[in-house]
């Protein structure tokens, strides 16, 4: 069965540090891999996607990198601010037909609160 | 532009009563996705739609759950005879499919509909 483990389940973290979510996937046929952020009471938001030749992919404070040897990611997110605080997603992307679309195997999520 | 959105955002149901939750999806999207989401739990798929066809709908965890999207736009999950278990948010996702790369088949999702069965 695919899987998507995350730790920590939780974190919470003072304004302006730095923190570093870990994945760890065992899916098949891997296809890409997205970090999620869900605010409370809302659907999930795309943060970053990689595909298996992709070994880091920024996007403004956050920081995705992926071992696809080891399967594993990870989200960086620098100089936290209070708008942070949400549940972070790892979502692996396993290809479901030829016309381009992927089955969705989501992690637990990680909550992250940042507070003042 | 309008993006995912979900009917109703909440719903109370006794059990044993049906209840429908609908999406409709962003304009133009070709794939539509609905997934279950448990209290504290990550999204897990149910079914999804390529236009009106329903391809794959192994994800559905009983025969009480029924989807369609007759038109290839708006769906709508349907929940017979609910049962505490199925109280969750109910997330759909939509997708343009189609164009070059991984973004091309990104999926958006709506806001949900939070079921609780009493």
């Amino acid at each position: 069965k695919n899987q998507v483990e995350q730790s920590p389940q939780s974190l919470i973290i003072l304004e302006g540090k730095n923190c570093t979510l870990q994945c760890n996937y065992t899916v098949s046929p891997f296809s890409n891999l997205r970090w999620y952020k869900q605010d409370t009471g809302r659907g999930p938001v795309s943060l970053t996607i990689m595909t298996f030749s992709e070994n880091t992919k920024s996007n403004g404070r956050y920081t995705a990198t992926l071992d696809a040897d080891t399967k594993q990611s990870s989200l960086h997110i620098t100089a936290s601010q209070l708008s942070d605080s949400a549940s972070y997603i790892c979502v692996v992307s396993a290809k479901l037909d030829n016309f381009g679309n992927e089955k969705l195997t989501f992690g637990t999520g990680t909550r992250l609160t940042i507070i003042p | 532009g309008a993006g995912v959105s979900q009917s109703p955002r909440y719903k109370v149901a006794k059990r044993g009563q049906d209840v429908a939750l609908r999406c409709d999806p962003i304009s133009g999207h070709v794939s539509l996705f609905w997934y279950q989401q448990a209290l504290g739990q990550g999204p897990e798929f149910l079914t999804y739609f390529q236009n009106e066809a329903q391809l794959d709908k192994s994800g559905l965890p009983s025969d009480r759950f029924f989807a369609e999207r007759p038109e290839g736009s708006v769906s709508t999950l349907k929940i017979q005879r609910t049962q505490q278990e199925d109280s969750a948010v109910y997330l759909c996702a939509s997708s343009l499919v189609g164009l070059i790369g991984p973004r091309g088949n990104e999926q958006f999702f709506g806001p949900g509909t939070r079921l609780t069965v009493l």
